[in-house]
């Protein structure tokens, strides 16, 4: 498995306003994964963030409204820019590990993220 | 057509029931297959890998069958901490993003 971690937690922000959520892994990682969990939705890909390369964002989502660092192999940065209540949701640092014949998926707690 | 589909539920079972999922997958050609359990207001994690061959783990067993491109989940003895969202999850073949299905919420009740 995968210990991640991330920060913060949770945050109440206003509109207009920019929040950065870190992921933290507890080992080197080639590619870590972002999500966005709506209330009552299931996961949906943001991006995905290799060290030393842009993002790989998925449809629907931009790199100027969801910038991502990747400095190190452990570490990444997902900043959702200029909020909008649409924006609340569960923001969830992702990445893979190799397990038995298969690459298995291992997530961080999640940042709860409510805009007013 | 969604990639991944799964039952809608939710499923309210008493105590001791056998309760099953089941998922659908639109791309013929994905390779992983897995269900994880979400608790509320936590993250998603891993319950087990689908082998094509099913595989059992205590209470839990899972299943695959390409020809329908479906994979289930049977939990027996349901015991009231299997309470949880169960989301099955598929990786196409090549590809290295995981695709989710919505989730099917299930309630064990005393």
């Amino acid at each position: 498995s995968a210990v991640i971690s991330q920060k913060p937690s949770r945050d109440i922000c206003q509109r207009g306003t920019s929040l950065t959520i870190q992921c933290q892994v507890d080992s080197q990682v080639t590619m870590m994964f972002w999500y966005r969990q709506q209330p009552g939705q299931s996961l949906t890909l943001i991006a995905t963030a290799n060290q030393g390369s842009e993002a790989t964002y998925e449809s629907g989502f931009v790199i100027d409204k969801f910038p991502i660092s990747r400095p190190n192999l452990t570490f990444s940065t997902l900043t959702v820019s200029n909020m909008s209540p649409e924006d609340s949701s569960i923001y969830l640092c992702s990445v893979t590990r190799p397990g038995q014949g298969a690459w298995e998926q291992y997530f961080g707690p999640g940042t709860r993220l409510t805009v007013t | 057509r969604k990639e991944v589909e799964q039952d809608p539920g939710p499923f309210n079972v008493p105590e001791g029931a056998t309760v099953a999922f089941n998922c659908t997958y639109s791309n013929s050609a994905s390779q992983s297959f897995f269900w994880y359990r979400q608790d509320c207001r936590k993250e998603p994690k891993l319950l087990m890998s689908v082998y094509s061959s099913g595989n059992e783990d205590g209470r839990f067993t899972a299943q695959l069958n390409r020809a329908s491109q479906y994979i289930s989940l049977l939990i027996r003895d349901s015991k009231l901490s299997d309470s949880a969202t169960y989301l099955c999850a598929v990786v196409p073949t090549g590809g290295f993003k995981t695709i989710f299905g919505a989730g099917t919420r299930l309630f064990v009740k005393a």
